[in-house]
């Protein structure tokens, strides 16, 4: 089946740097990703849309110039976390959609754990 | 923003069980999805239902759509332990969309 991978799986920063983590569908293309964070106890809240050669698309509350998306080809997109601070701290996630068996399914990534000291 | 609601937050059952979970929704969608979530780890799709299906069924699951109440049910059937885990409905708008995720349903399932 389709699958997506996500790098890194697990990171520590420093209060201030940035983060970029990479989603790559592996076996098919994906002219479109989503990215999600999810909190401890909480659901995934979808942040934006990720649009192959155009710009992404932001839900409303999502900083665009603090979360900064770039989908650089069909099969990766990156998410860069600019000058990350402890409350952006939390598990990302990335799908793509994908047809198969008559219906676009979303396939996830396994997740990037982010912590910000 | 969350599309769903889920109840129950918490669910705990014996094995063997059957466990049932809902999902309430606010606008029309395509489709809706349920997806597990085993603690700290990704997502596993689990089943999607089309706007214009009611019922489906997949191995111990079944899923029910009632558009005129915008709510759907999850029943797993003869829970095991291994079934532990988080469930979340999601609802898409147009076919492989973007997905709005409800508040999820945490089961546990006792030996």
């Amino acid at each position: 089946g389709a699958v997506v991978s996500q790098h890194p799986s697990r990171v520590i920063c420093k209060s201030g740097t940035s983060v970029k983590i990479e989603c790559r569908s592996l076996d098919f293309q994906a002219t479109t990703m989503f990215w999600y964070r999810q909190f401890p106890k909480q659901s995934l809240m979808l942040m934006a849309t990720s649009n192959e050669g155009s710009k992404a698309t932001y839900e409303q509350g999502v900083e665009k110039d603090k979360f900064l998306i770039n989908h650089a080809s069909l099969t990766l997109s990156t998410l860069t976390v600019t000058s990350a601070h402890p409350e952006d701290s939390s598990f990302y996630i990335c799908s793509a959609p994908h047809r198969g068996g008559g219906s676009d399914t979303q396939y996830f990534g396994p997740g990037t754990r982010l912590t910000v000291l | 923003s969350q599309q769903g609601e889920e109840d129950p937050q918490a669910l705990s059952i014996q094995e063997g069980e059957n466990a049932t979970m809902n999902c309430s929704y606010k606008t029309s969608i395509n489709n809706l999805q349920w997806y597990r979530q085993n603690s700290g780890r990704g997502l596993v799709h689990l089943i999607l239902i089309r706007s214009n299906e009611r019922e489906k069924h997949s191995g111990r699951l079944r899923v029910t759509l009632d558009t005129s109440k915008k709510s759907s049910s999850l029943l797993i059937t003869a829970s095991r332990a291994a079934d532990t885990a988080s469930y979340f409905c999601a609802t898409a708008f147009s076919e492989g969309g973007k997905l709005i995720f409800g508040q999820g349903t945490e089961l546990s399932v006792k030996p």
